[in-house]
């Protein structure tokens, strides 16, 4: 019954290589959203998702881009990874625009 | 652009006393501001929200208080416990669209 899951839990990869991480949530709600939290622990936004709008932070790079197959998921792919993408990643839902946001449990990734 | 502060970023309290952590807000539009605890390892979970037609709300020892005029919002926590102990954001919502600002994070350590 969880309401936001993500696969993989851990994730460790090259530098170079390219990667997915997987979201979905059961919450029928309408916005996703994916969170990069780094080692000092700033919650620093990249994507929001709603009805297909999507919403860039500006200073995310191109190499990350999300993919919504669904209303329920939204996938985070990331090309030619580097060394300063190891971070933990959050995807997260909400209804609406200013309500509640449910977090998923995080995908820490590290880039050797 | 818009930003939120947020202070202190560590706060050492003794158990059985109050903690008070603040933010404020640069953008007038924001109209809706939550704050999540985050414990170690975990995920962000909302601990308590207020919205900009409210200046103050409780729950049970968890208050939060808004000041509009001076665009700055604080998380009041009283009778401190150990289970307190985590890091706690506070975030304002963007203008129009679906995303928060988030402050930098205070962490909060429970003395016994």
């Amino acid at each position: 019954d969880t309401a936001v899951s993500q696969t993989p839990k851990y994730l460790v990869t090259q530098m170079g290589n390219d990667k997915s991480i997987k979201c979905e949530q059961n919450l029928g709600h309408d916005t996703m959203y994916w969170y990069k939290q780094d080692s000092k622990k700033f919650l620093k936004i990249m994507f929001s998702y709603n009805n297909k709008e999507l919403i860039i932070n500006e200073t995310v790079p191109n190499r990350f881009s999300p993919k919504s197959p669904d209303k329920a998921h939204l996938n985070l792919h990331i090309n030619s990874l580097e060394l300063g993408d190891s971070a933990v990643y959050f995807c997260a839902s909400s209804q609406d625009r200013a309500t509640t946001q449910y977090f998923g449990p995080g995908t820490r990734l590290t880039v050797l | 652009g818009e930003n939120v502060e947020q202070h202190p970023s560590t706060l050492s309290v003794q158990e059985g006393d109050s903690a008070v952590i603040k933010c404020t807000y640069s953008d007038s539009a924001s109209n809706y501001f939550p704050w999540y605890k985050q414990e170690l390892g975990k995920r962000p979970q909302l601990i308590i929200d207020i919205r900009s037609n409210v200046g103050e709300k409780k729950d049970q020892r968890i208050a939060v208080t808004l000041n509009k005029t001076a665009k700055h919002f604080s998380l009041h926590i009283t009778e401190t416990q150990p289970e307190d102990s985590a890091v706690y954001f506070c975030a304002a919502s963007k203008g129009g669209n679906y995303q928060l600002i988030w402050g930098a994070g205070t962490k909060l350590i429970i003395k016994p």
